[in-house]
């Protein structure tokens, strides 16, 4: 279908090892977030970006994390030296635009586990 | 500091009963508010919203009431199903600036058959 695909759907790595997750959102939607979901808890913001604008990045736990979005499509979302507690569901999300009552389509998630 | 907050983690209704899900909220600015529906290994889709310029809306089974008085809105469902099992998401936001929804961490409903 046309929705919001994330690769890849799981991924296992090491303490310290560095990630790389990947969001194709739906084609013509400007804005593109990221989001994780830790056990037992909400979906925490992470990073939004919105067409050519400079991203809010106010939801980034720590500088090991980033994210880029180019072309305007599709997003890498990485995470440097992983730790124990970045293990979580990480949800991409896309939407029109940003205008206050946009719909947001998210995709499946990747499930990152660190050993 | 949760500004959304869903206080019940679970919530467990007999088929054909109505499933009322409760979310609160503290931040005045919050001005749309959205419920989403997430299945396990699923991402969440988008149930029912409302602005707050009104006090209920209606889409089928569901029906989401805002109260603004009391930071408050629920989610109506009637009848429940068996499908509707899944957790659900509230989610506000302020439109008046960039729209970034905040989340509360969730019910997860079960419908018995």
């Amino acid at each position: 279908g046309a929705g919001v695909s994330q690769s890849p759907s799981n991924k296992v790595t090491e303490k310290g090892k560095d990630v790389e997750l990947r969001c194709d959102p739906i084609s013509g939607h400007t804005a593109l977030y990221w989001y994780r979901q830790s056990l037992g808890q909400g979906l925490e913001f992470l990073i939004y970006f919105q067409g050519n604008s400079a991203p809010d990045k106010s939801g980034l736990p720590s500088d090991r994390f980033s994210a880029e979005r180019t072309g305007g499509s599709v997003s890498t979302l990485t995470i440097q030296r992983t730790q124990q507690e970045d293990s979580a569901v990480y949800l991409c999300a896309s939407s029109l635009a940003n205008r206050g009552t946009d719909t947001q389509y998210f995709g499946p998630g990747t499930r990152l586990t660190v050993l | 500091d949760q500004q959304v907050k869903q206080n019940s983690p679970s919530l467990s209704v007999q088929e054909g009963r109505i499933s009322i899900l409760n979310c609160d909220y503290t931040n005045s600015m919050f001005d749309y508010f959205l419920w989403y529906k997430k299945y396990p290994a699923e991402g969440p889709t988008f149930l029912i919203s409302i602005s707050s310029i009104k006090d209920k809306n209606e889409d089928g089974r569901f029906t989401v009431f805002l109260n603004k008085s009391a930071k408050h809105l629920s989610l109506h469902i009637v009848p429940s199903q068996p499908g509707d099992s899944a957790v659900y998401f509230c989610a506000a936001s302020g439109t008046g600036g960039s729209y970034i929804p905040t989340f509360g961490r969730g019910t997860s409903l079960i419908v018995h058959p």
